[in-house]
């Protein structure tokens, strides 16, 4: 149980275009998404919180208006980067929060997006 | 602000032999910590966490150890397998502040050499 999807698993785009990704909790419903960007050889690195029916809360240096976030069922996240350009290449992950069940704290992750902008 | 942080940021072991990987944090009122594993190309796999009212637990070849003295987590890996070799993180949460992500340390890469 408690398995989070990623869709593409590799997207690669031209400069400028747009693109989205999906994160799915497959067997749980989680009220609570988070998205992650890595770049080669460095951490996962916070970009937003993506609640359940409201805005998603971005940290500090990520545009909201570039990055966008939209949670829209229990199961379903989306994040578009709009207008991608080189520097955006780079491993997106995203987790969810399950609650119920007694592991209301657990993240559980998805397999991750690797984007490539040519 | 709070941080995550390791003290090797590589380790190299002979099949076999144990792995201690550690990892240091700032933030006292973080209450829960977890190990995660991840292999080239995907996502962070748990391997073990802890609550801060433990100061160590086991699971299958592997222990975490909290010192919430020194703000210090090591995990250990028992018999280490070439199929150990991958990045290692911790990350920390406060599990009283509410709906908070999981911060991430800057990880460890961990090399079994056969």
């Amino acid at each position: 149980g408690a398995v989070v999807s990623q869709h593409p698993s590799r997207v690669i785009c031209k400069s400028g275009t747009s693109v989205k990704i999906e994160c799915r909790s497959l067997d749980f419903q989680a009220t609570t998404m988070f998205w992650y960007r890595q770049f080669p050889k460095q951490s996962l690195m916070l970009m937003a919180t993506s609640n359940e029916g409201s805005k998603a809360t971005y940290e500090q240096g990520v545009e909201k208006d570039k990055f966008l976030i939209n949670h829209a069922s229990l199961t379903l996240s989306t994040l578009t980067v709009t207008s991608a350009h080189p520097e955006d290449s780079s491993f997106y992950i995203c987790s969810a929060r399950a609650y119920g069940g007694g592991k209301d704290n657990e993240q559980f992750f998805g397999p991750g997006t690797r984007l490539t902008v040519l | 602000g709070e941080s995550v942080g390791l003290h090797l940021p590589t380790l190299s072991v002979q099949e076999g032999d144990n792995s201690i990987i550690n990892c240091a944090y700032s933030n006292s009122a973080s209450d829960y910590f977890i190990w995660y594993k991840q292999e080239s190309g995907k996502g962070p796999q748990f391997i073990i966490d802890i609550r801060s009212n433990m100061d160590k637990r086991q699971g299958q070849r592997v222990t975490v150890l909290l010192n919430k003295t020194v703000k210090h987590l090591s995990l250990q890996i028992a018999a280490t397998q070439p199929g150990d070799s991958a990045v290692y993180f911790c990350a920390e949460n406060n599990i009283n502040s509410g709906n908070t992500p999981l911060v991430f340390g800057k990880g460890t890469r961990l090399s079994v050499i056969a």
